[in-house]
């Protein structure tokens, strides 16, 4: 079946570090990939996403790539501010018959110091 | 409003007690999806509506769960005998079409 596998945290930075998180997938066929992030006490928020591989999805200063070859979707940020501290998922959606289900992966925690 | 609403946000159910949560998805979203996640986790799916048939329920983890949204507009999931292992946020989402998902706050459900 699909899964996702993503970097374990937490991740700790300072401000205006680079940012990388891992993200890896095992699906049939050629899925949609997702980032969304949890902000501390609120609900996900879809931060970014690729349908198709190559294609780059970018918002806020994040930037991820679908990378058909290596199953990847990582995501990452030039210059990392307080304000991005919260959990990050990567998550795919099947291009088959369930082409409505996310599955996600466990998380990561990233903390931003100042 | 402009966004997914559930209620209740907290709610502390004795274990064998039954519980009810709500979702409101955004106006005019055909696509309605409960998903669970526990403490430390990614969310899980756990059923798909689209209007008011249920299309897939495959991620109900028992018996216990029932999930139903009789006017295709406003969904209840509920949990019978809760047990102390249904702990965990229930993230209701919604959409119009295509595969851009908007997610709620979510209802954290304890279970003591």
């Amino acid at each position: 079946g699909d899964s996702v596998t993503q970097m374990e945290g937490p991740v700790t930075l300072s401000e205006e570090a680079f940012l990388t998180i891992n993200c890896t997938y095992t699906a049939t066929g050629y899925p949609s990939l997702f980032w969304y992030v949890q902000y501390p006490g609120e609900g996900l928020q879809l931060l970014l996403k690729a349908t198709k591989a190559d294609d780059k999805g970018s918002n806020k200063g994040f930037e991820a790539t679908y990378r058909k070859e290596t199953t990847s979707f990582h995501l990452e940020k030039g210059s990392v501010q307080v304000s991005d501290s919260a959990v990050y998922f990567c998550a795919l959606m099947s291009s088959g018959g369930s082409n409505y289900k996310l599955t996600f992966g466990k998380g990561t925690l990233l903390t931003v110091n100042p | 409003g402009a966004g997914v609403s559930q209620s209740p946000r907290y709610k502390v159910a004795k274990r064998g007690q039954d519980v009810a949560l709500r979702c409101d998805p955004i106006s005019g979203h055909v696509s309605l999806f409960w998903y669970q996640q526990a403490l430390g986790q990614g969310p899980e799916f756990l059923t798909y509506f689209q209007n008011e048939a249920q299309l897939d329920k495959s991620g109900l983890p028992s018996d216990r769960f029932f999930a139903e949204r009789p006017e295709g507009s406003v969904s209840t999931l509920k949990i019978q005998r809760t047990q102390q292992e249904d702990s965990a946020v229930y993230l209701c989402a919604s959409s119009l079409s295509g595969n851009t998902i908007y997610f709620g706050e979510g209802s954290w459900l304890t279970v003591v």
